[in-house]
């Protein structure tokens, strides 16, 4: 299967501080990439939707001010936590989709970044 | 309604067992379908897309079913490896290309 890549794997940060995640796709053009959020014992939680070159889409109750998303490339894509606090901590996945035919388009995740906000 | 619907978990069989899980999706438009694995702190792994003719996969046997639109996964001869989290997923033909991931179901196989 395709690979995707996240980094960092985990992250410690203090409360009103920025923290930047990277996710790519390492043998794979992706138009659309993912973000999601996971806490504990619950489920995948979409966050945003990016497509390259253009705005990110936002779940509702997410804040895009907050969860500052960039797709700069077919292969590249950054999230970024700003005036992280507490809350905040959690498990966050990137997913990129790579078509396998013209209606079937297979997602694969990064390995995700724990965020732990102090 | 939900729009992706899972077996509520979890599922506690021995190994050896066979383990089936179902999954219904509320769009009849859905063009694709996903089961994923996801193991505890883990990311989703794909684990095998589910065609209109059915797939197998060595132990694992998927099942589309359009006309009463759900899909399952059934595990033959459970492993312990095979302990995880297996989650549903749709994908509509939209637009938005929003993928529908379903709550999962806990599968615990034990000796």
């Amino acid at each position: 299967g395709a690979v995707v890549s996240q980094h960092p794997s985990r992250v410690i940060c203090k409360s009103g501080t920025s923290v930047k995640i990277e996710c790519r796709s390492l043998d794979f053009q992706a138009t659309t990439m993912f973000w999601y959020r996971q806490f504990p014992k619950q489920s995948l939680m979409l966050m945003a939707t990016s497509n390259e070159g253009s705005k990110a889409t936002y779940e509702q109750g997410v804040e895009k001010d907050k969860f500052l998303i960039n797709h700069a490339s077919l292969t590249l894509s950054t999230l970024t936590v700003t005036s992280a606090h507490p809350e905040d901590s959690s498990f966050y996945i990137c997913s990129a989709r790579a078509r396998q035919t013209n209606t079937v388009y297979e997602q694969y995740f990064g390995p995700g970044t724990r965020l732990t906000v102090t | 309604r939900k729009e992706v619907e899972q077996d509520p978990g979890p599922f506690n069989v021995p190994e050896g067992a066979t383990v089936a899980f179902n999954c219904t999706y509320s769009n009849s438009a859905s063009q694709s379908f996903f089961w994923y694995r996801q193991d505890c702190r883990k990311e989703p792994k794909l684990l095998m897309s589910v065609y209109s003719s059915g797939n197998e996969d060595g132990r694992f046997t998927a099942q589309l079913n359009r006309a009463s639109q759900y899909i399952s996964l059934l595990i033959r001869d459970s492993k312990l490896s095979d302990s995880a989290t297996y989650l549903c997923v749709v994908n509509p033909w939209t637009g938005g290309f929003k993928t529908i991931f379903g709550a999962g179901t806990r599968l615990f196989v034990k000796a």
